[in-house]
């Protein structure tokens, strides 16, 4: 099972501030990356997915991709108390169909 | 809209039962997975399969099995219950291409043996 981590321990951010949360990952033949949020009592939920070196954006997240450096971030813009949850990283093992998760980092948004 | 649905929410049942938690997926995914998540551990893999009566071991098979026996319905089976598989349970099916494999997850059971 390859390795994923999330070592940052919760982050509080103030409405409207930017939260980045990191994530590197140990297989360097992975291709597939994914963050998940998962609200508190809920199952987790899928809000990107990045496949290419870059910066891929959806509304107001953003998904970054060093494959160089194997990390993957992700930033949310204009954060809002909605977005308090926690955020799972999430990377296909090279050669399977499974994904190996980060065990999550909690974020907390201050009105 | 990927549909995974699981047959209950919650779940309280004895040590020493036979426990079946069912998961059904409507986007004709290949693959799809049972996990276990616990405060502090994160999520981990009991078992996977990847197409109809395959299945892979994940990393914590231990006092699990698994049927699928339609391509649409997965099933995990708790042998033989005990308190230590107390536990949020989550299943998840993903399609198969290049450059797919996103996991969908249903809402979860949580499992309560006592």
């Amino acid at each position: 099972q390859k390795e994923v981590e999330q070592n940052s321990g919760p982050l509080s951010v103030p409405e409207g501030a930017i939260a980045s949360l990191n994530c590197t990952y140990s297989d360097r033949g992975s291709q597939s990356f994914f963050w998940y949020r998962q609200y508190s009592g809920k199952s987790p939920e899928l809000i990107m997915s990045i496949y290419s070196n870059g910066d891929k954006e959806d509304g107001r997240f953003t998904a970054q991709l060093n494959k160089a450096s194997q990390y993957v971030s992700l930033l949310i813009r204009d954060s809002q108390p909605s977005d308090s949850a926690t955020y799972l990283c999430a990377v296909k093992d090279y050669g399977n169909n499974r994904l190996a998760f980060g065990k999550g980092n909690q974020v907390v948004v201050i009105p | 809209d990927v549909k995974v649905t699981q047959s209950s929410r919650y779940l309280v049942k004895r040590t020493g039962e036979k426990v079946f938690l069912e998961c059904v997926q409507d986007m004709d995914h290949e693959n799809m997975f049972w996990y276990r998540q616990d405060p502090g551990l994160g999520l981990r893999l009991i078992y996977f399969s990847y197409d109809v009566k395959m299945k892979e071991k994940g990393d914590i098979p231990e006092g699990y099995s698994v049927s699928r026996e339609k391509k649409e319905r997965f099933s995990l089976i708790l042998e033989s219950a005990s308190t230590n598989q107390t536990s949020m349970y989550l299943c998840a099916s993903s399609p198969t291409g290049l450059s797919s494999y996103e996991q969908y997850f249903g809402p979860g059971t949580r499992l309560t043996v006592t």
